[in-house]
């Protein structure tokens, strides 16, 4: 069975700095990898995916990267912004299976 | 704009009583799923279903129960056995997963129910 863990469940860092997310994953036979963001009380909208044969999959500040064989994803984000503060989660949508997600906050 | 639709938004029940949620896409696709958020937990799956007229149980079915007779509508029923229906929940949709398609999960905006 796929688990996917996401390891810190929170972190705090200030504005400006250069930030990693991490996630690993149990399964490696997986097709793609998913990076969401949710703010409170809303949905999850879709940041980044990963296709098993990529590598890197970049949006304007944000650079999901993909390691299968080591079953790993980091999510990086450049320049954090007070608007970045929000729970990030990676998920196997093959396998249907979510991380628990890390709780972000940018401090101005 | 395409994208997926749940409502209500809130909802609040009494114990012993039945609740729908709807979802609806527009999207074209045939992939629609349920999940449920808790506080401080990750997403729990409760039904999924692949295409029109078939749907199979997530971790989490007991209590729950859906249809799915239109390609665009997967209403979820929260139902009286459910023990502990208080929750936020969330329907998404995705192309199908394996070559040429993506395998992206889309999703709605959440539901949250609240039994009095």
């Amino acid at each position: 069975k796929q688990e996917v863990t996401q390891i810190p469940a929170a972190l705090s860092v200030p504005e400006g700095e250069n930030l990693v997310l991490n996630c690993s994953f149990t399964d490696s036979a997986i097709y793609n990898l998913q990076w969401f963001r949710q703010d409170p009380g809303k949905g999850l909208t879709s940041l980044l995916l990963i296709q098993s044969s990529q590598r890197e999959q970049t949006s304007g500040r944000l650079n999901a990267s993909l390691d299968k064989s080591s079953g790993r994803s980091t999510l990086y984000i450049a320049a954090s912004q007070p608007g970045d503060s929000a729970t990030y989660l990676c998920a196997v949508p093959r396998k249907l299976t979510f991380g628990t997600g890390t709780r972000l906050t940018i401090i101005p | 704009d395409g994208g997926i639709t749940q409502s209500p938004k809130y909802l609040f029940r009494k114990e012993g009583q039945n609740v729908t949620l709807s979802c609806e896409q527009n999207l074209n696709h045939d992939a629609m799923y349920w999940y449920r958020q808790d506080p401080g937990q990750g997403l729990r799956l409760i039904y999924y279903s692949q295409i029109v007229n078939d749907f199979q149980k997530g971790d989490i079915a007991e209590g729950y129960s859906v249809s799915r007779e239109k390609k665009e509508s997967f209403p979820l029923t929260v139902t009286s056995a459910q023990k502990n229906p208080t929750a936020f929940y969330l329907c998404a949709s995705s192309t199908p997963q394996g070559p040429p398609n993506t395998g992206e999960l889309f999703f709605g905006e959440g539901s949250r129910l609240t039994v009095l």
